[in-house]
């Protein structure tokens, strides 16, 4: 158990819809990092959070939006959805943002836009 | 963040030891090489990382040349719960706004 809690496991909702993903770090942890992974796809980096500051971003679609809260928990909200936003999406939380400080993932939101 | 190389696929015995090789040429001083694996549609897990010298904890070995432009990573005693996707990933040290890349890593397959 790597400590970082996401929710729903699982999603199926219609296109264009819009749904919410959260996301619960690691206790201590000020880090949060969102990936998405396709269908045989590799781990696709979306954005990163920093006690509460957005601190990177990669190729996140405009649709997609996150928070990290106060409280450091964490949402990526996804709207508009497309058949091609099927996937599953990771949260990680790390004590810091900095290079000598390993990521924990979560065990995914697994999306499916129908 | 220096891009790394991994062969795609590999094989192990069970009981043996598995050696993941990685190549991380344009390595700069600052950047770390961080090792993680992701068994089918689970979240990825944090194996080990280091900076220039070898580290060992209960999961693995990792051994990173002197040179720093390649690495390997040991299980010592592969099992099957070992089958899995190994990424090599070079993290830089310091600074707040960095992006953590994974590429496509290695499909250690190991066999009874």
């Amino acid at each position: 158990d790597s400590g970082v809690t996401q929710t729903p496991k699982h999603l199926i909702t219609a296109t264009g819809q819009r749904v919410t993903l959260r996301c619960s770090p690691r206790s201590g942890d000020l880090s949060v990092y969102w990936y998405q992974q396709s269908l045989d796809q590799g781990l696709q980096f979306l954005i990163h959070y920093y006690n509460g500051e957005e601190r990177a971003k990669g190729n996140i679609l405009e649709r997609f939006s996150a928070q990290q809260f106060p409280d450091l928990h964490s949402e990526l909200n996804l709207s508009s959805l497309e058949l091609g936003d099927s996937a599953l999406y990771f949260c990680a939380s790390s004590v810091v943002g900095l290079g000598n400080s390993p990521l924990h993932f979560g065990n995914g939101t697994r999306l499916t836009v129908t | 963040d220096a891009k790394t190389t991994q062969p795609p696929s590999m094989d192990c015995a069970e009981g043996r030891a598995a050696n993941l090789p990685c190549n991380h040429s344009t390595i700069s001083g600052n950047e770390y090489v961080y090792w993680y694996r992701q068994i089918h549609s689970q979240g990825p897990q944090y194996i080990i990382h280091g900076l220039k010298n070898n580290e060992t904890n209960e999961m693995a070995s990792l051994i990173i040349t002197e040179d720093r432009k390649s690495s390997t990573l040991i299980l010592p005693h592969a099992t099957l719960r070992d089958t899995a996707v190994y990424y090599c990933i070079v993290v830089r040290s310091g600074g707040s706004n960095y992006k953590l890349t994974f590429g496509k890593g290695t499909l250690l397959t190991v066999n009874p």
